[in-house]
């Protein structure tokens, strides 16, 4: 089955920096690739995705590239605001119902 | 629209003691999931349901049975609680369709 490994497990970065959060997969049938954001005490909220047909995507200050022949994908946040800490999880996913996540990486934003 | 709710929020067992949680959703969605979060693991899949009436095991479904009562509700049951089963549970549900997964609010459960 698939096995997604993600890292670091933890970063911290000045505000105003970028993070990079670095994830591997093991089916190259994965075809969806989410990320979520876990803030303290509450459930994962989806923050940006992308699908295999498509290298990058972007939002405002949130990147995710792919990378299908080396089967991993990379989450980047630009500059970085406190409201930026949390745990962030990658995921993949060839079924349309069914994903995987990986283990987390917790991100500190240092003043 | 309330989205994923999950009861109780928080549930102190003892090794031994049976329960069931609770999930609902108001979004008609298809697909709904059970998950437990432990330290250092990330979100492991206990069990979901493609659909109303369908029910597949996911990485850990022993010690577990699940319920898809209907479209909106998604039960989760610890028929005999061991402390292997102390987590954070999360429900979630998602149109099916390879999009977004909606997560609750989570329950913290405590066995002794």
């Amino acid at each position: 089955g698939e096995n997604v490994e993600q890292h670091p497990s933890t970063l911290s970065v000045q505000e105003g920096d970028s993070a990079v959060i670095k994830c591997t997969y093991s089916d190259s049938a994965s075809n969806y690739f989410p990320w979520y954001k876990q803030e303290l005490g509450k459930g994962p909220q989806l923050i940006i995705d992308i699908r295999s047909n498509v290298g990058e995507k972007k939002d405002q200050r949130i990147a995710v590239t792919l990378n299908k022949t080396a089967k991993h994908f990379s989450l980047h946040i630009t500059e970085t605001q406190p409201e930026d800490s949390a745990v962030y999880f990658c995921a993949a996913s060839h079924r349309d119902d069914k994903i995987i996540f990986g283990k987390g990486t917790r991100l500190h934003i240092l003043p | 629209n309330a989205g994923v709710t999950q009861t109780p929020k928080f549930q102190v067992l003892k090794t031994g003691q049976s329960m069931t949680l609770q999930c609902a959703q108001d979004m008609n969605h298809n697909s709904m999931y059970w998950y437990r979060q432990d330290p250092g693991m990330g979100l492991r899949l206990i069990y979901y349901s493609a659909s109303e009436g369908t029910t597949d095991k996911g990485e850990v479904p022993n010690g577990y049975n699940v319920s898809r009562l209907n479209k909106r509700e998604f039960s989760l049951r610890l028929e005999s609680a061991a402390p292997s089963q102390t987590s954070v549970y999360f429900c979630a549900s998602s149109t099916g369709s390879g999009g977004e997964q909606y997560f609750g609010p989570g329950t913290r459960l405590t066995v002794t």
